[in-house]
């Protein structure tokens, strides 16, 4: 079981940035999205597939359809540059697994 | 303001031992699971172990299972991890990070908060 990221998006200041993540599990497993920026800590920005976490702007969304969850970041802004990572457990809930994580640059 | 302090790590030679501690503080630590997750350096995230609330149930990925021991003291608030016959490839930044644990029957199998890091680096 994996779980499948582009390794990289861009977009410009204020337009729309969607990451992807893929995975068969998914369906029936809840897709999670960390924030992380260089020589920091990740921070939880969406949880449970779309209820975006404590603090984070609303600019943030999460969907998911099928074997798929999406990242969205309606008007992007420069301080958004990071790497997004997905994550989700197994189907027997003995393990975590994390996409690859995609690095968003913002031109 | 919760906080999650990792120590510990440091410079070690291939086959040799460490133990990472990690510091909780401003959230009743003995209510939540916690796990340890680490980052090779320019690598993305790979989970290692999860603890529950009261220390009875452990989980490790197998890349660690039968090497590294998860273990918690509630009473010092304070999460661990024992790393034995270290190998190159645990060269990484250890987080410790909270379990929600607010999810039936035990575990959300998700960070709500994660601490700053700890660097191992294993070479000879």
């Amino acid at each position: 079981y994996e779980l499948t990221q582009p390794p990289a998006v861009s977009v410009s200041p204020g337009q729309t940035a969607r990451i992807t993540c893929s995975g068969d599990a998914l369906p029936n497993q809840y897709a999670y999205w960390y924030q992380q920026k260089p020589g920091q800590a990740p921070v939880m920005v969406m949880y449970t597939d779309t209820v975006r976490a404590s603090g984070i702007p609303e600019r943030f969304s999460g969907s998911g359809s099928g074997t798929t969850v999406t990242l969205t970041i309606s008007g992007v802004q420069a301080e958004d540059e990071a790497d997004y990572y997905c994550q989700s457990a197994d189907s027997n809930e003995t393990n975590v697994l994390f996409g690859g994580g995609t690095k968003l640059t913002v031109l | 303001q919760v906080h999650l302090v990792e120590s510990g790590g440091g410079v070690v030679q291939p086959g040799r031992s460490l133990r990472l501690s990690c510091a909780a503080s401003g959230f009743t630590f003995s209510t939540y699971a916690m796990h340890w997750v680490r980052q090779a350096p320019g690598k993305g995230l790979e989970w290692v172990a999860l603890i529950s609330h009261d220390g009875n149930n452990k989980y490790y990925a197998d890349s660690v299972k039968g090497r590294f021991t998860i273990s918690r003291d509630n009473t010092r608030n304070t999460l661990y991890l024992q790393m034995n016959s270290l190998r190159a490839e645990d060269t990484a930044v250890y987080y410790c990070a909270r379990d929600p644990s607010s999810c039936p029957p035990l575990f959300c199998w998700y960070f709500d908060l994660w601490g700053r890091g700890t660097l191992v680096s294993v070479s000879s």
